[in-house]
């Protein structure tokens, strides 16, 4: 159980595009779901914690214009990159969360590689 | 604000070491460690989780230990395989909320 579902799973398109990736969670509902960004032989940082039914938190030094986030349902969150540049290229990863409380484990998905060309 | 280290950045070793990859942390107000392997270009599994209140988790060949006094986590491998090639995450989820804190990673490389 705890599956956790991220598509596409790789996306290569032109500078000033948008993108959106979606995050299920194909087994149980999500209260929670957080995204995080990886840059090469980096590790992952938060980018927001978004909360079903209400709107995404970022953190600090994250553009919430840039990055849009939507957490419509109890299974699906969606990170729409908008506008993005060669920079915003990353491997982007989302997780999944039973409720919010801390005793609750994140279960990831399989990222996604977004290269802006 | 949390920070986490790992040591050391990138490990080679032959296939049947034991071996030791350490984790750090800043701050000791956690409420659990978690151990995590990410392959290249995928998602993350996890490994091991420690709550606070834990000394050690054990899953097979796998051993984790938390010292959350000093900031100090552990995760021991035994008889390593060429199969576990790949890069250990750890991460910390603080008291205050859900958020994972990880450190940079551990690249293991196990030769056959």
């Amino acid at each position: 159980g705890a599956v956790v579902s991220q598509h596409p799973s790789w996306v290569i398109c032109k500078s000033g595009t948008s993108v959106k990736i979606e995050c299920r969670s194909l087994d149980f509902q999500a209260t929670t779901m957080f995204w995080y960004r990886q840059f090469p032989k980096q590790s992952l940082m938060l980018m927001a914690t978004s909360n079903e039914g209400s709107k995404a938190t970022y953190e600090q030094g994250v553009e919430k214009d840039k990055f849009l986030i939507n957490h419509a349902s109890l299974t699906l969150s969606t990170l729409t990159v908008t506008s993005a540049h060669p920079e915003d290229s990353s491997f982007y990863i989302c997780s999944a969360q039973r409720g919010r409380l801390s005793n609750q484990p994140q279960h990831f998905g399989d990222g996604t590689r977004l290269s802006i060309l | 604000k949390q920070e986490v280290t790992q040591i050391p950045a990138a490990l080679s070793v032959p296939e049947g070491e034991n071996l030791v990859l350490n984790c750090s942390f800043t701050d000791s107000a956690i409420y659990n460690l978690q151990w995590f392997r990410q392959d290249p270009g995928k998602g993350l599994t996890s490994l091991l989780l420690i709550q606070s209140s834990q000394r050690e988790q054990t899953s097979g060949r796998l051993n984790a230990s938390l010292d959350k006094s000093s900031g100090r986590s552990t995760l021991y491998i035994a008889a390593s395989q060429p199969g576990d090639s790949a890069t250990y995450l750890c991460a910390v989820k603080e008291t205050s909320g859900s958020r994972l804190t990880f450190g940079e990673g551990t690249q293991l490389t196990v030769n056959p």
